[in-house]
């Protein structure tokens, strides 16, 4: 399986940039990576997707080494609302190999 | 558009009784999901569909069935509901990869609790 390994949590103050790194040793070739931020009691929310190097959008980016092994997703100057928990996902449309993971819990303090 | 919703947001069960949860997308998604979230646990796949007519196996299966008679529905059943099938059920729904984007909507949630 494409499993992920995360850290279960993270604590950040407001304004810090905060990057939440991801293990997918066993990623396959046609694998994409992705992001998901969840609020308690919500379903989860697209961040970003990408499959190597260097992607950027309005709300985060995402570095891919060239390995692909692991991914880090980085939040720029974070508010005390990006409190949830961030899940990678890797092996989306490989069902056999499909795995979300815990995430990573990240609590923004004032 | 509505995105994806979810029906009913909450139901308690009694062991052994069954019900269906009704999930529909207005977006035109060719692909649906069902996932279980139990407390503090990340997703996990029940079952999936890539098009109408076809649903498939994911990776916690066992105890549910699935219909997806029309492209906007896609339906999760419990023939005889178990206290472990007490979670938070998800719906998503997604274009196809051949799309290029790998984005899933996900439905507000069904909380459903087994006695």
């Amino acid at each position: 399986l494409a499993k992920t390994t995360q850290p279960i949590s993270m604590d950040s103050y407001e304004g810090q940039e905060v990057n939440i790194t991801c293990s997918h040793n066993n990623i396959a070739t046609n694998d994409y990576i992705t992001w998901y931020q969840q609020f308690p009691s919500q379903g989860p929310r697209f961040i970003i997707q990408g499959y190597k190097t260097k992607v950027t959008n309005e709300v985060a980016s995402l570095f891919i080494p060239a390995d692909r092994k692991s991914s880090t997703l980085s939040l720029p100057r974070v508010s005390l609302s990006d409190t949830a928990v961030y899940y990678c996902l890797v092996g989306l449309y490989n069902f056999n190999k499909f795995y979300f993971g815990s995430g990573t819990k990240l609590n923004v303090k004032p | 558009n509505a995105g994806v919703t979810q029906t009913p947001k909450f139901r308690v069960l009694k062991t052994g009784q069954s019900m269906t949860l009704l999930c529909a997308q207005d977006m035109n998604h060719e692909y649906m999901y069902w996932y279980r979230q139990d407390p503090g646990m990340g997703l996990r796949l029940i079952h999936y569909s890539v098009g109408e007519g076809t649903t498939a196996k994911g990776e916690v299966p066992d105890g549910y069935n699935v219909s997806r008679l029309k492209k906007q529905n896609f339906l999760l059943g419990l023939e005889s509901a178990a206290p472990s099938q007490t979670s938070v059920y998800f719906c998503a729904s997604s274009l196809s990869p051949r799309s290029g984007s790998y984005e899933q909507y996900f439905g507000p949630g069904t909380r459903l609790t087994v006695t």
